[in-house]
C-alpha cells in the first residue's frame, strides 16, 4: 500500500536550536498536514498545505509543500522543551476525505 | 476546526471481552473516521463512519470484529470485540471538515485500552 516515510526517526537537539524534518511519498498528493503528537494525547494539527510550493508558517513552525508534490517539509526554529513530542505528516487520499500517516519523528528537546 | 471528546479515556480490560468507545463532535460533520495507533507506532485507519449506513472498513479490519454505530452527525462508537492482547492500542477518533479542496482533519484525545 502507499506509505509515508519521514525522517529523521528520532532525533535530540538542545533548546534553541532549528530543527528540520521531511515526509516523502512515492505518490503525489494534493494535501499534507503535519501533526504533533504528545504522549497520551490525540494529534494536533498544525500546519495544513494545499498548494505545490506553498511556503505555510504558524508561529515557529513553517511547512512546504514541494514542488513534485511527493514530499514536505517541516521547519522548527529556535525549539523549546514544550516541542517534545511525535510529529507525524498526513497525506489525504485522492477522490477521499482519507488521510494515511507517515511515520512519524520522536523529537527530544534537551534544555 | 472540531472539538472532539471520547469515552472512556482509558480502559483495562480481560481477553475475551468487549469494549465500546464513544466519541462526541460539537459540530455536525459528515464525515467521521476510527484510527488505530498501536504502540510506538503511526496511525492506522480502520474504517469510516458513515451516517445511516454501514461503516466502510479498510483492509485488514472487519465488522465483527470493530463494529462500529453513527446514528446522528455528532455521535459514534466503535466496538473492540472478543479483546485480545494484541488490540491494545489508543483508538482515536477523528472528523474532516472543510470547503471544496481545503478539508483538515481533527482527532478527539483517545482511548488508551490495554487488554490483559
Amino acid at each position: 500500500g502507499q506509505q509515508l516515510n519521514q525522517s529523521p526517526q528520532s532525533m535530540f537537539i538542545q533548546e534553541g536550536e532549528d530543527v528540520s524534518m521531511n515526509c516523502t511519498s512515492s505518490s503525489i498528493f494534493n494535501t499534507w498536514l503535519w501533526y504533533k503528537q504528545d504522549p497520551g494525547e490525540g494529534p494536533v494539527l498544525l500546519i495544513a498545505l494545499y498548494k505545490a510550493g506553498e511556503l505555510t508558517s504558524n508561529g515557529r513552525l513553517t511547512a512546504q509543500f514541494g514542488t513534485t508534490r511527493k514530499d514536505s517539509f517541516l521547519n522548527i526554529s529556535a525549539s523549546i522543551p514544550s516541542d517534545v513530542g511525535i510529529y507525524f505528516c498526513a497525506v489525504r487520499l485522492s477522490g477521499t476525505y482519507k488521510y494515511i500517516f507517515g511515520t512519524g519523528t520522536r523529537l527530544k528537546v534537551l534544555a | 476546526s472540531a472539538v472532539i471528546s471520547q469515552k472512556p479515556s482509558r480502559d483495562i480490560c480481560q481477553r475475551g471481552t468487549s469494549l465500546t468507545i464513544q466519541c462526541q463532535v460539537d459540530s455536525q460533520v459528515t464525515m467521521m473516521f476510527w484510527y488505530r495507533q498501536q504502540p510506538g507506532q503511526s496511525l492506522t485507519l480502520i474504517a469510516t463512519a458513515n451516517q445511516g449506513s454501514e461503516a466502510t472498513y479498510e483492509s485488514g479490519f472487519v465488522i465483527d470484529k470493530f463494529p462500529i454505530s453513527r446514528p446522528n452527525l455528532t455521535f459514534s462508537t466503535l466496538t473492540v470485540s472478543n479483546m485480545s492482547p494484541e488490540d491494545s492500542s489508543i483508538y482515536l477518533c477523528s472528523v474532516s471538515t472543510g470547503t471544496g479542496a481545503l478539508y483538515e482533519q481533527y482527532f478527539g484525545p483517545g482511548t488508551r485500552l490495554t487488554v490483559t
